[in-house]
Formats: C-alpha cells, structure tokens, sequence
C-alpha cells in the first residue's frame, strides 16, 4: 500500500465548476499536511498548507480530518489556468526528508 | 533571487556513461534534496542532505551519489548509468531541515534519458 494516496484522475471540469480532490495517508503519525500543485513539465510549487481546522485560501478549501487519514482540497469556480496537476504531501516526522508525495491526480478545466 | 537552480534542463545518456546534475540554492537553506519523479509515482527521495557537511540515503539511492560541496549546493552524480535511471530529477531546499512543516522549494527538473 502506498502511503500517500489520491483519487486517480483525471478531472475533467467546466470552467465555474466546483471540484474536489481526496487524498489518503497510512502513518497515523504524520504531522504536516500539504497540497502542491505541478503545471505539466514544471517543478511542484506549494499551494497550500492544511491544518486540523481546515483552512481557506481564496477559492481553494482544504481540509484534514485526522482520525480517518483523509486530506481533501476542494476548489471553487474553476479557471482554466486551475489546470495542474495536484499533489497531496505528508510530512511522517521532523524534516524535509520525512515528506512523501502522493502520485498527484490530473484536473482540466475547459471552457 | 533565483531560487533553486538546477542544470542541465535536459540529457541524453547511453547506458554505462556517467554524469553530474548540478544544483544550488541562494536562499541560505540548510537543508537540501533530490527526488526522482516517473509516471504514476509520487516524487522519491534519492538522497539529502539536512545540514551542510551531511547526507543521507532516502528512499531510491541504488545507482547515484551526492555531494554537498558547500551550503549553496548539492549535485547528483550517476556513476554507470542505466535505463532504469531515465526520469525526470528535482533538486529541493528547505529552510531548516528539521521542522515538522518544512516546505520545500523545487528547482525546475533535469529530464533525463538512457539509452
């Protein structure tokens, strides 16, 4: 089993859409949550931290429920320059090199 | 500033070659690292280095080495290079290197491949 897991993908949406992105983690441990997004061939940029209150950020949402393990982004009135592809990061423990990614899951926004 | 900067953007090996990807960072981070990123997987740590004068194996080491030549940088060194090894490479920093949020800054990536 991974440990880091997102919904497969690809998205396919409508610009105005509202689209939602899950993701699993399997270390009951982890402690630091995040989402990145990676446009296609570019480097992953943070987009978002998330924390146990869950957290707004203009149109993106995030959310962490910690008894379940489930992180969730949810994104509001899809742009087209939404299309990337988003990356669920857990961090297992203190530092940088405790992050796992997860595979990412792909999301288009057409016009 | 410019970040994490990583060289070359692109390369062609024939298996056995060897090769050197270079990175540095001009944010003072402590802590530095390189993944692997292949279709369907998540980015895999190959080596890092959290402090000047360390690294340490991460998840994917087989087949690479690194050196941490001073605070600023970092490379990646494929010594016989192998099919296996054809990827796309991301050099990161981070600040502390031992913080339970560290968020990681990403050079743009060396898309790699052997032939």
């Amino acid at each position: 089993r991974k440990e880091v897991e997102q919904d497969p993908g690809p998205f396919n949406v409508p610009e105005g859409a509202t689209v939602a992105f899950n993701c699993t983690y399997s270390n009951s441990a982890s402690q630091s949550f995040f989402w990145y997004r990676q446009d296609c061939r570019k480097e992953p940029k943070l987009l978002m931290s998330v924390y146990s209150s869950g957290n707004e950020d203009g149109r993106f949402t995030a959310q962490l429920n910690r008894a379940s393990q489930y992180i969730s982004l949810l994104i509001r009135d899809s742009k087209l320059s939404d299309s990337a592809t988003y990356l669920c990061v857990v961090t297992a423990g203190t530092g940088g090199f405790k992050t796992i990614f997860g595979a990412g899951t792909r999301l288009f926004v057409k016009a | 500033n410019a970040g994490v900067t990583q060289t070359p953007k692109f390369q062609v090996l024939k298996t056995g070659q060897s090769m050197t990807l270079q990175c540095a960072q001009d944010m003072n981070h402590n802590s530095m690292y390189w993944y692997r990123q292949d279709p369907g997987m998540g980015l895999r740590l190959i080596y890092y280095s959290a402090s000047e004068g360390t690294t340490d194996k991460g998840e994917v080491p087989n087949g690479y080495n690194v050196s941490r030549l001073n605070k600023r940088e970092f490379s990646l060194r494929l010594e016989s290079a192998a099919p296996s090894q054809t990827s796309v490479y991301f050099c990161a920093s981070s600040a502390r290197g031992v913080a339970t949020n560290e968020k990681l800054f990403f050079g743009s990536g060396t898309q790699l491949s052997v032939l």
